[in-house]
């Protein structure tokens, strides 16, 4: 229940092509839904989030879109870019309990991104 | 733009020594976190800190780690008797308020190799 789910494990766009990237979870009391983005060597940096009760968040060439029946959400990067190449991570909150909570994130496997020029 | 810092960058230790990974967390951040990643796989959560004391751990965080806040602004993880599985990057995070994902920062990490 606590897992998140990411496919593909690996990607291959065209330069300008569209990149989309999929995770389902189970857990419901999952309260914030963020993206993260990483390169070799580095740790990883928050690209984009949204909460479940939006459908769909858009921040220059990122788009989350969120389906909170099915528990699925997306990534889609437009105009894909020889920079945009890295590894892509969804990840899920767990509030945890009382005013104290923990909430830890829980990501999914990760998707390798190679935007191609 | 602050930054959460981690030393070393990269750590080779004997199977069975102790290591002592350090982070210096953002100075107004109140939550502190270590995850781990072994190669090529997913980040894992392995604890969570907060008003010096554990308040959640995974199944990862066994009696082999522990976590300390010595100094008011370091935060360390320990591993007592390394093991070859413990082989991984550790990333220290830290966030500042209850219900801002936005300000949950990660370091480069650290990458440990037990051999």
């Amino acid at each position: 229940q606590q897992q998140v789910k990411q496919s593909p494990q690996s990607l291959i766009v065209q330069k300008g092509g569209i990149s989309i990237i999929n995770c389902a979870y189970e857990n419901t009391a999952f309260d914030y839904f963020p993206w993260y983005q990483q390169f070799p060597g580095k740790g990883p940096a928050l690209l984009i989030a949204i909460r479940p009760d939006v459908s769909e968040k858009k921040e220059g060439r990122f788009t989350i879109s969120f389906n909170k029946s099915a528990k699925q959400f997306s990534l889609h990067i437009m105009d894909s870019q020889p920079g945009d190449s890295a590894t892509y991570f969804c990840a899920a909150r767990d509030p945890g309990s009382g005013i104290q909570g923990a909430q830890k994130l829980v990501f999914g496997q990760g998707t390798r991104l190679t935007i191609n020029p | 733009e602050p930054e959460v810092t981690q030393t070393p960058s990269h750590q080779v230790t004997q199977m069975g020594q102790e290591v002592i990974l350090r982070c210096v967390p953002i100075s107004n951040h109140l939550y502190f976190y270590w995850y781990r990643q072994i190669l090529g796989q997913k980040v894992e959560f392995l604890v969570s800190f907060y008003n010096n004391e554990i308040s959640e751990k995974s199944e990862i965080f066994d009696d082999q780690f522990s976590v300390e806040r010595p100094d008011g602004s370091n935060f360390t993880l320990k591993i007592r008797s390394t093991k070859l599985e413990d082989s991984a990057m550790y990333f220290c995070a830290s966030r500042p308020l209850r219900n801002q994902v936005y300000g949950y920062t990660f370091g480069s990490g650290t990458r440990l190799t037990v051999v």
